[in-house]
């Protein structure tokens, strides 16, 4: 099993543009979600699903778009960056099991937004 | 208002030492992660924790349920420990503490 992949590794965007970053998980988990990492904060939440066809939002939505279409990815778009978006971005994917669960996370993205 | 909290923040040992890092919570949860972060930034899971302790070679950690509390230790620390060390609880949605950054000398 690859486990969790993100792609790209590193990127750097103007300030408007956008861009889709990737995400893709071959262990059939149900619930994937988008996390953005800032020194001194914890992982914020930004979007997450249960599974193919539903999303929701987190903690930090604004100017993130998402969408489910299969169990295996789960892209995230930036539709105008922002200098604030400046950040490291991990897509994690979990599954529940009777008395707890597991996370699996992808090695991140860093984004500089100029 | 931050829902997990760890402490301490920054911590410097030296090998061989024994550490404690603590985490409380403030939210019902249904399980509490231990992670651990090494510079390059991948994140893998340590523990997986509702109840009780586990142990895993040198690291050892405990949950308090009542209290809230959660401590992760490691005995007789090596260089090669030195990472960022991530609470995580779920409750209706995954929280997050801040880290604890640990080095250990030689």
């Amino acid at each position: 099993n690859a486990g969790v992949t993100q792609t790209p590794k590193f990127q750097v965007l103007k300030t408007g543009q956008s861009m889709t970053l990737q995400c893709a998980q071959d262990m059939n988990h149900e619930y994937m979600s988008w996390y953005r990492q800032d020194p001194g904060m914890g992982l914020r939440l930004i979007h997450y699903s249960v599974g193919a066809g539903i999303t929701d939002q987190g903690e930090v939505p604004n100017g993130y778009n998402v969408s489910r279409s299969t169990t295996e990815d789960f892209p995230l778009r930036l539709l105008s960056a922002a200098p604030s978006q400046t950040s490291v971005y991990f897509c994690a994917s979990s599954y529940s099991y009777e008395g707890g669960y597991e996370q699996y996370f992808g090695p991140g993205t860093r984004l500089t937004v100029t | 208002k931050n829902e997990v909290e760890q402490s301490p923040q920054n911590l410097t040992a030296q090998e061989g030492e024994f550490i404690t890092i603590n985490c409380s919570y403030s939210v019902g949860i249904s399980a509490l992660h231990w992670l651990q972060q090494h510079p390059g930034g991948g994140i893998v899971s340590l523990f997986m924790l509702s109840s009780g302790k586990k142990k895993h070679g040198r690291l050892i950690a405990t949950i308090n349920i009542q209290e809230k509390h959660s401590s992760l230790h490691i005995t007789a620390s090596h260089p090669r420990d030195s990472a960022v060390y991530i609470c995580a609880v779920r409750g209706n949605q995954f929280y997050f503490g801040t880290g604890t950054s640990l080095t250990v000398i030689p």
